[in-house]
């Protein structure tokens, strides 16, 4: 019930490129979807984040899609580059009433961006 | 603004040997998680404290593993024994009152031989 699927594992893109990541969950009571990135050595950093009261975020070149129904949302990264390569992982948390909430990440994919 | 930091970041110890995390959150950060990263993993919170209190710590293996935050703020994470299953990368996050962003550390490579 808390597990959060992430596919694919890893993922190649040539410079330009669309690159799309994507995320499953069961929990109905999760309603924040984080995207993390992560460059070796270094620990997650957030990306962009949507709550299913919206179908889409777009923040630069990063947009999320969200899929109520299906319980499923993706990351498109637009315009590839060769810094984008690094590890994204996408979570999720359910509603909480002032504490903070608890993160379920996925596993992650390892995008690497050929230049 | 410092963010997250924690030490040492690299660690290797023999097995049965004890082994300590530190980790200091971003000032007026009241929320501190430690998270296990496995190799080619995502994040798995072991604990998350709200200022010096422990709130959630369903995940952490009690019989060796032991975390406190005292005064609220610097948080320690110990193992004792260590076992060859616990070589991982070891996360600190914090994150502030009412928002959702956690902030990561660059985590504690520890191997256990």
């Amino acid at each position: 019930q808390q597990q959060v699927k992430q596919s694919p594992q890893s993922l190649i893109v040539q410079k330009g490129g669309i690159s799309i990541i994507n995320c499953a969950y069961e929990n109905t009571a999760f309603d924040y979807f984080p995207w993390y990135q992560q460059f070796p050595g270094k620990g997650p950093a957030l990306l962009i984040a949507i709550r299913p009261d919206v179908s889409e975020k777009k923040e630069g070149r990063f947009t999320i899609s969200f899929n109520k129904s299906a319980k499923q949302f993706s990351l498109h990264i637009m315009d590839s580059q060769p810094g984008d390569s690094a590890t994204y992982f996408c979570a999720a948390g359910p509603h909480s009433s002032g504490s903070a909430r608890q993160l379920t990440f996925g596993s992650g994919t390892q995008l690497t961006v050929l230049p | 603004e410092a963010g997250v930091v924690q030490s040492p970041r690299y660690k290797i110890i023999e097995k049965k040997q004890p082994v300590a995390f530190w980790c200091n959150p971003i000032s007026g950060h009241n929320t501190l998680y430690w998270y296990l990263q496995n190799l080619g993993q995502g994040p798995e919170l072991l604990i998350r404290y709200e200022n010096e209190e422990a709130v959630d710590d369903s995940q952490l293996p009690k019989d060796r593993f032991s975390a406190e935050r005292l005064k609220g703020v610097d948080s320690t994470l110990k193992i004792q024994p260590a076992e060859l299953g616990d070589s991982a990368v070891y996360l600190c996050a914090s994150s502030a009152t009412g928002t959702d962003t956690q902030y990561f550390g660059p985590g504690t490579r520890l191997t256990v031989l």
